[in-house]
């Protein structure tokens, strides 16, 4: 089945501990994305890799790394994860113009 | 700057009725429009992408529009179901950007309920 696939989809983490989201697709799609959603202010987009080593900003990408090491996986990173990182967080890949997302991850950093 | 507004932010229609969900983009430059479909707490699902040289698209009882002149698109949904409950969201692919460049940007979402 094509599909994304996130881990964790639920993590409850204190300040300051790093951790990592994994997001990995199967469709062999170029493009992928990270995407966090919060209320009242819709999905931003973090981080967009256009091929494997290839990886740039979105709107909003300060205390986020990414990686794309292989074509299939685009793990997000938090090195220091602080409180206003708590969010919904998506990973999409896409195809010409349609994209497909995953489950989501929501995050909760105390 | 392209900003996405949806409009309305919520709507409550009784089973059966046809209905016309609103998206508006401030920049008619762009590449496609995509509407998705969002479940509480879920990801969100592909309904329909409509190409920047396309007018319309349709898939079942969903029918979007595309008007770029005027920086906008409708989603109609008929015979609506309660199954159809959820909140709807556009989102535009901007044109006229380096081709490295894969900026999605996204309205705040329509939310639906469909009474029985």
């Amino acid at each position: 089945e094509a599909q994304v696939t996130q881990n964790p989809r639920y993590l409850i983490t204190v300040t300051g501990k790093k951790l990592t989201v994994t997001c990995s697709q199967n469709m062999n799609h170029e493009y992928m994305s990270w995407y966090r959603q919060d209320p009242g202010l819709g999905l931003r987009q973090i981080y967009y890799s256009m091929n494997v080593e290839v990886t740039d900003k979105g709107d909003v990408p300060e205390g986020y790394k990414v990686s794309r090491k292989e074509k299939r996986n685009f793990p997000l990173i938090l090195e220091s994860p602080s409180p206003n990182q708590t969010s919904l967080y998506f990973c999409a890949s896409r195809l010409g113009g349609e994209q497909f997302f995953g489950p989501g991850t929501r995050l909760t950093v105390l | 700057k392209q900003e996405v507004t949806q409009i309305p932010a919520a709507l409550s229609v009784p089973e059966g009725e046809n209905l016309v969900l609103n998206c508006s983009f401030t920049d008619s430059a762009i590449y496609n429009l995509q509407w998705f479909r969002q479940d509480p707490g879920k990801g969100l699902t592909s309904l329909l992408l409509i190409q920047s040289s396309q007018r319309e698209q349709t898939s079942g009882r969903l029918n979007a529009s595309l008007d770029k002149s005027s920086g906008r698109s409708t989603l109609y949904i008929a015979a609506s179901q309660p199954g159809d409950s959820a909140t709807y969201l556009c989102a535009v692919r901007p044109g006229g950007m380096k081709t490295s460049y894969d900026k999605v940007i996204f309205g705040p979402g329509t939310s639906l309920s469909v009474i029985p």
